[in-house]
């Protein structure tokens, strides 16, 4: 079955403790992106890739970075996590760089930092 | 910075009436796209309608695009209360290659049985 997977689903944590999400498509997509999902802010786009070891930022990096050494995978890592990191991240790819395709979204990832 | 502005942020109807919510940007664009996301799920894409078509239509959801107001709608038709959602408009501004997508901050739609 097509899709992205996000790992972990729900995550608790402590202010300045590193954290990785991770996010892995299997539709050999060249294209994926993190994006963060606030109460009245609609999604934010974190950082987003091209395709291998090509990466920029998004509207909101700070505070996060991302590698993608596979084309499958693209984790999103939080070095020293601070509760406005608080959020609802997903994942998402598309088989070239938007908006020409679909983007297809993980199913979320929720974040807690106390 | 928010390139797409939904309105209205919450809409309330009953099943079988029509449902339309906007999106109005604020920079050109190359093409614009409606997702649906179900409470606290993953996004799934509904339509994209490029920035030199005007109207798109898909099974009960029509869309509308004017680039010289730079606004969208979408249109749905007949709702069900299984359309009970949020919906976002997504954008690629010009100069960012296609590479970045701005969401809106989504219009919740409620549809009552």
């Amino acid at each position: 079955e097509a899709q992205v997977t996000q790992n972990p689903r729900y995550l608790i944590t402590v202010t300045g403790k590193k954290l990785t999400v991770t996010c892995s498509q299997n539709m050999n997509h060249e294209y994926m992106s993190w994006y963060r999902q606030d109460p009245g802010l609609g999604l934010r786009q974190i950082y987003y890739s091209m395709n291998v070891e090509v990466t920029d930022k998004g509207d909101v990096p700070e505070g996060y970075k991302v590698s993608r050494k596979e084309k499958r995978n693209f984790p999103l890592i939080l070095e020293s996590p601070s509760p406005n990191q608080t959020s609802l991240y997903f994942c998402a790819s598309s088989l070239q760089a938007p908006p020409q395709e679909t983007q297809y979204f993980g199913p979320g990832t929720r974040l807690l930092v106390l | 910075s928010q390139q797409g502005e939904e309105d209205p942020q919450a809409l309330s109807i009953q099943e079988g009436e029509n449902a339309t919510m906007n999106c109005s940007y604020k920079t050109s664009i190359n093409n614009l796209q409606w997702y649906r996301q179900n409470s606290g799920r993953g996004l799934v894409h509904l339509i994209l309608i490029r920035s030199n078509e005007r109207e798109k239509h898909s099974g009960r959801l029509r869309v509308t695009l004017d680039t010289s107001k730079k606004s969208s709608s979408l249109l749905i038709t007949a709702s069900r209360a299984a359309d009970t959602a949020s919906y976002f408009c997504a954008t690629d501004p010009w100069g960012t290659g296609g590479f970045k997508t701005i969401f809106g901050a989504g219009t919740r739609l409620f549809v009552k049985a």
